[in-house]
């Protein structure tokens, strides 16, 4: 399979915990976006890069929230001090960055729950 | 601030109805138009836009865009229950940020 993966699939944390997640972008995109969606929204925009930079962070994101993309290939997305607000489904999606033909391909996404 | 309005926001139907979903935005740089189909998982493509006045079509479905009026409509003819999901509306900005409705859920009753 040469989609965007994700893992985990599914994390079950404590309040208060740190968690990380994983995705792998499809290998010749070089944007990878990092998304939050609960129930009944939409996706909701969190940050994205081209290659390593981080061109973008939402503004309704906070501090506990950081992503990094190191080598410009997968990213990790990671929650500190984790609250139940946070328990959320957090997708990651992918796009070859083609001018007009920009079209993202989403990953099947982890899904957070905070207890 | 830029956003995108979903209407409407649930929808029942019967199998064979025709039905229209609207995707308004306001954005300051539009760069494109998708649609995406999100059953119980992560949203699936359908199609792009760019273009005013230009129809996509796939088998039953067809999109269109109207740049002057800020919107764009997706329509699905003879619906099947396999239809029944949530259908979202994004648009690419300037800066390639993907600005995304809350969706419209329909359901396609048999």
């Amino acid at each position: 399979d040469t989609g965007v993966s994700q893992d985990p699939r599914h994390k079950i944390t404590k309040r208060g915990q740190n968690v990380t997640f994983r995705c792998d972008p499809i290998s010749e995109h070089n944007r990878l976006y990092w998304y939050r969606q609960t129930l009944g929204q939409g996706p909701e925009f969190l940050t994205y890069f081209q290659n390593e930079a981080q061109l973008e962070k939402s503004r309704l994101l906070s501090d506990r929230f950081s992503a990094e993309r190191p080598k410009g290939s997968f990213s990790t997305l990671e929650i500190q001090r984790t609250e139940q607000g946070d328990s959320a489904m957090y997708l990651c999606a992918s796009s070859l960055g083609q001018g007009s033909q920009e079209t993202q391909y989403f990953g099947p996404g982890t899904r957070l729950l905070v207890l | 601030e830029d956003k995108v309005v979903q209407s409407p926001l649930s929808l029942v139907v019967h199998e064979g109805d025709t039905v229209t979903l609207n995707c308004s935005y306001e954005v300051t740089n539009f760069r494109s138009l998708l649609w995406y189909k999100q059953e119980k998982k992560a949203p699936t493509f359908l199609f792009m836009l760019t273009s005013s006045g230009i129809e996509k079509k796939s088998g039953r479905l067809s999109s269109i865009l109207d740049k002057k009026e800020l919107f764009s409509i997706l329509n699905i003819t003879a619906t099947q229950t396999g239809d029944s999901a949530v259908y979202l509306c994004a648009v690419v900005t300037g800066t390639y940020k993907y600005i995304f409705g809350t969706g419209t859920r329909l359901k396609v009753l048999a």
